[in-house]
């Protein structure tokens, strides 16, 4: 059975800085992995879709990595803004099972 | 474009009572989610829907919850005798793609949710 854990749990960094959010799952036997960001009260945005046979994609200032053989996956934020708070998680989709396996996500706090 | 839809916003009944709520997909995505986002689980799958294929019921907690698919498209998760327990945060999600992997990056789009809250 799949397991997807997100560290930390919570972070707060000041404004302008770079961060790196970190997923691990259990099953390397992945179809893809997906970024999301879910705001208070909201539903998830799609940030970044991996499929497995990729390291890694980019979009403006994020940047996820891929690693399946060590069962990780990362989001780098580049010059953080407070527009960024925000909880981040991350989603494993499995080669057999169609369904999302999440992760408990990290809350991110943008200090300005 | 639009994007997924989900109706109520908010749902309050009382414990006992059944409810219904509803998910538009996105216009021709034929693969469709339920998901439920509650405090101490996390989020969790509930069930799938592909195209005409039997759906994957396997997330479902108990047999009090059902959904259906009406023509590919519209989906209505029906929870009865509800309980407390039941109170969350219900999200739809559809991605495009058909049965065959590979290719079509299945990614999904969210709906905002519908939060039921059982008294």
């Amino acid at each position: 059975k799949q397991e997807v854990t997100q560290i930390p749990a919570a972070l707060s960094v000041p404004e302008g800085e770079n961060l790196v959010l970190n997923c691990s799952f259990t099953d390397s036997a992945i179809y893809n992995l997906q970024w999301f960001r879910q705001d208070p009260g909201k539903g998830l945005t799609s940030l970044l879709l991996i499929q497995s046979s990729q390291r890694e994609q980019t979009s403006g200032r994020l940047n996820a990595s891929l690693d399946k053989s060590s069962g990780r996956s990362t989001l780098y934020i580049a010059a953080s803004q407070p527009g960024d708070s925000a909880t981040y998680l991350c989603a494993a989709r499995g080669t057999g099972r169609r369904a999302l396996t999440f992760g408990s996500g990290t809350r991110l706090q943008v200090q300005p | 474009g639009a994007g997924v839809s989900q109706s109520p916003s908010n749902k309050v009944t009382e414990k006992g009572k059944d409810v219904e709520l509803r998910c538009d997909p996105i216009s021709g995505h034929t693969a469709l989610y339920w998901y439920r986002q509650s405090l101490g689980q996390g989020l969790e799958f509930l069930i799938y829907f592909q195209g005409n294929s039997a759906p994957d019921k396997s997330g479902l907690p108990s047999d009090r919850f059902s959904a259906e698919r009406t023509g590919g498209s519209v989906s209505t998760l029906t929870i009865q005798r509800t309980q407390q327990e039941d109170s969350a945060v219900y999200l739809c999600a559809s991605s495009s793609g058909g049965a065959v992997e590979g290719g079509p990056r299945y990614e999904q789009f969210f709906g905002p949710g519908t939060r039921l809250t059982v008294l």
